[in-house]
C-alpha cells in the first residue's frame, strides 16, 4: 500500500533562513503531491502542489522539487517569517484517494 | 458559500455510547472523505467515497461506519465508543480523485471519549 515517510519531524529557523522539509514515497503510480499547513486549531489548507510531468513549481516564496526517480519530493521556504510556523504535511495522490505524511512542526524564530 | 462544514465541533462520550457526526460540503464536489488525527500520527483516512453512491474503507477503518446521505453530505458514525477514537476528526472533499484531487478541509471535530 501506500506510505509516505516525512522528515524532519520538527525543525526551527531563525527568521530570515531557509527551511526543507523532504518526503518519499513508495506508489510508483502516484501522480500528484500536495503539501497541507496547518495553523494551530486549525484546518489543514493546501499551499501548493505539483503533478508528476513537473519536477519544480513555485509560488513566491514557496517551492516543491519533484524527484520521480527517487521517489522524493522536498517543500522549500525561503525567507521565513514568523507567520511561517505550523505543522506541514506533504501528501501523495493516488488512486482515489490521497496519503499523508506524519506533518513537520515549523517553528520561526523572531 | 461555506465550504465543508462539519457538526459538533466538540463532543465528549462515555465508553459504549454511540454518535454521528455530520459533514457537508457545497462546492458540487464528487468525493468526500474522513480522516482522524492524532499527535505525531498526521492524518489518516477513516473512509471516503470516490463518488456518489460509493464508499470504501480507508487505512483505519475499524470501529466506525460511514453514510454517503447524498452529493453534499457523508457522516461518519461511532456505533460504541472506545478511548482509542478519542481524536480530532476531520471530512474533507475534492472534486474528482483523478485531477489533482486537491482536498478541502472542514473545521475538524474534537472528540473525547472517556
Amino acid at each position: 500500500g501506500e506510505n509516505v515517510e516525512q522528515h524532519p519531524s520538527t525543525l526551527s529557523v531563525q527568521e530570515g533562513d531557509s527551511a526543507v522539509i523532504k518526503c518519499t514515497y513508495s506508489d510508483s503510480a502516484s501522480n500528484y503531491f500536495p503539501w497541507y499547513k496547518q495553523e494551530l486549531g486549525k484546518r489543514p489548507q493546501l499551499i501548493i502542489d505539483i503533478r508528476s510531468n513537473v519536477g519544480e513549481k513555485k509560488d513566491q516564496r514557496i517551492a516543491v522539487t519533484l524527484n520521480k526517480t527517487a521517489k522524493h519530493f522536498s517543500l522549500h521556504i525561503t525567507e521565513t517569517q514568523p507567520e511561517d510556523s505550523a505543522v506541514y504535511f506533504c501528501a501523495e495522490g493516488g488512486y482515489q484517494k490521497v496519503t499523508f505524511g506524519t506533518g513537520t512542526k515549523l517553528q520561526v524564530i523572531p | 458559500n461555506a465550504g465543508v462544514t462539519q457538526t459538533p465541533k466538540f463532543q465528549v462520550l462515555k465508553t459504549g455510547q454511540s454518535m454521528t457526526l455530520q459533514c457537508a460540503q457545497d462546492m458540487n464536489h464528487n468525493s468526500m472523505y474522513w480522516y482522524r488525527q492524532d499527535p505525531g500520527m498526521g492524518l489518516r483516512l477513516i473512509y471516503y467515497s470516490a463518488s456518489e453512491g460509493t464508499t470504501d474503507k480507508g487505512e483505519v477503518p475499524n470501529g466506525y461506519n460511514v453514510s454517503r446521505l447524498n452529493k453534499r453530505e457523508f457522516s461518519l458514525r461511532l456505533e460504541s465508543a472506545a478511548p482509542s477514537q478519542t481524536s480530532v476528526y476531520f471530512c474533507a472533499s475534492s472534486a474528482t480523485w483523478d485531477r489533482g484531487n486537491t482536498q478541502y478541509f472542514g473545521p475538524g471535530t474534537r472528540l473525547t471519549v472517556l
